[in-house]
């Protein structure tokens, strides 16, 4: 099946640095790709749509400004989490939609970010 | 954007077939319905996706009657590894928007 990665699998950072998580469709080009966000026992949280060439979508109640997203290629997305807090502590996982139909979408493995 | 109702969790025993009925009364023309496995501290994994009637691969098969109103994902003689979180998800082409929300997931147990 298709594959997607991200990396770091996970990361500590002190309080107010910033921390950059991408996420790459291995085998199989994505125009839009997507950041969730995870906390403990509860479901996925929508924080944006990425789109190839062009700027996010995020959802509402997300920073725009805080959670800077960049979708370079056909293939890679990246996150950048802007003077982090430890509240942003979490699992953010990334999904890639399949350019093909019936576009499937695959998720990454996801990334626990810890802030200090 | 198509809601999903699920269950909210469910215990079975090694061995039996366990089936999962997602409610999506809203769906669009063009959404495909797509169930995912989610492990802890782990990124969702793709199960089967379908549009309507049925679908079956490898590990479970999906059920989605004519009114497309609902769905069932059917796992065969589940194991104690099929303890999971299980979510039912919504989403196509229509206009474009083809985002996922998800529910809250169907968190099913299996008991030896």
């Amino acid at each position: 099946g298709a594959v997607v990665s991200q990396h770091p699998s996970w990361v500590i950072c002190k309080s107010g640095t910033s921390v950059k998580i991408e996420c790459r469709s291995l085998d199989f080009q994505a125009t839009t790709m997507f950041w969730y966000r995870q906390f403990p026992k509860q479901s996925l949280m929508l924080m944006a749509t990425s789109n190839e060439g062009s700027k996010a979508t995020y959802e509402q109640g997300v920073e725009k400004d805080k959670f800077l997203i960049n979708h370079a290629s056909l293939t890679l997305s990246t996150l950048t989490v802007t003077s982090a807090h430890p509240e942003d502590s979490s699992f953010y996982i990334c999904s890639a939609r399949n350019d093909r139909p019936p576009y499937e979408q695959y998720f990454g493995p996801g990334t626990r970010l810890t802030v200090t | 954007l198509a809601k999903t109702t699920q269950p909210i969790s469910m215990d079975s025993y090694e061995g039996q077939e366990v089936n999962i009925t997602c409610s999506h009364n809203n769906i669009a023309t063009n959404d495909y319905i797509t169930w995912y496995q989610q492990f802890p501290s782990q990124g969702p994994r793709f199960i089967i996706q379908g549009y309507k009637t049925k679908v079956t691969n490898e590990v479970a098969s999906l059920f989605i009657p004519a009114d497309r109103k609902s769905s069932t994902l059917s796992l065969p003689r589940v194991s104690l590894s099929d303890t999971a979180v299980y979510y039912c998800l919504v989403g196509g082409t229509t206009s474009g928007t083809y985002k996922y929300i998800f529910g809250t997931g169907t968190r099913l147990k299996v008991l030896a």
